[in-house]
């Protein structure tokens, strides 16, 4: 079993709440990822990080931000919730600096903004 | 047009039926290719990488077609725990390295 957590594993929170998602790996991974999927669909890849003091933005917009303080851990911040933020959030790490990924994904954190 | 397309099914099966998925993609440029499975409301989880000369894994077979830009899972003797969907990943090379992941095909055995 991969050593990749995410906290919460469900959250439901009201318009306007600052939330944090957060995501923990101990293999020592320099890559790692925040995944945002809604019910039937693609992952959509929102922040990236190739390590420390890295952070990227992905493909899909958001309204969130990352940080990478800590090669472990990579929490995801929504400064303000909105009901279309209501979806999946899947965090992964992985270890190849280049093509052969294999992800480790967390059991993912599912948030509910009302 | 999306960088990954897969049929979103359900492929609906009884036990022991042969099936297959395919996956393309479009950027000519992409160098490596994963099958992930995804069970519902959890994580995704590698299943197999998939290499130029194809390579199987117990009842999973998996192909590249590089000049067509897809590929294929065949998984042979279904069972009922095989119902999931399979999330086809495929990484550009020359670029940022980031895994783009396929909408999924979903797969039920049914007895």
């Amino acid at each position: 079993e991969a050593d990749i957590y995410q906290t919460p594993r469900y959250l439901v929170i009201g318009t306007g709440k600052k939330i944090t998602l957060e995501c923990s790996q101990t293999m020592g991974h320099d890559k790692m990822y925040w995944y945002q999927q809604d019910p039937g669909m693609e992952l959509h890849l929102i922040h990236y990080s190739y390590g420390v003091n890295s952070t990227e933005k992905g493909d899909l917009s958001s309204e969130s931000t990352v940080s990478r303080i800590r090669t472990e851990h990579f929490p995801l911040t929504l400064e303000s919730a909105r009901p279309s933020h209501t979806s999946q959030y899947l965090c992964a790490s992985s270890d190849s600096p280049t093509t052969n990924e294999k992800l480790f994904f967390g059991s993912g954190t599912q948030l509910s903004v009302l | 047009r999306k960088e990954v397309e897969q049929d979103p099914g359900p492929f609906n099966v009884p036990e022991g039926a042969t099936v297959a998925f395919n996956c393309t993609y479009s950027n000519s440029a992409s160098q490596s290719f994963f099958w992930y499975r995804q069970d519902c409301r959890k994580e995704p989880k590698l299943l197999m990488s998939v290499y130029s000369s194809g390579n199987e894994d117990g009842r999973f077979t998996a192909q590249l077609n590089r000049a067509s830009q897809y590929i294929s899972l065949l998984i042979r003797d279904s069972k009922l725990s095989d119902s999931a969907t399979y999330l086809c990943v495929v990484i550009v090379s020359g670029g940022s390295y980031i895994p783009t992941f396929g909408r999924g095909t979903s797969l039920i055995v049914h007895p």
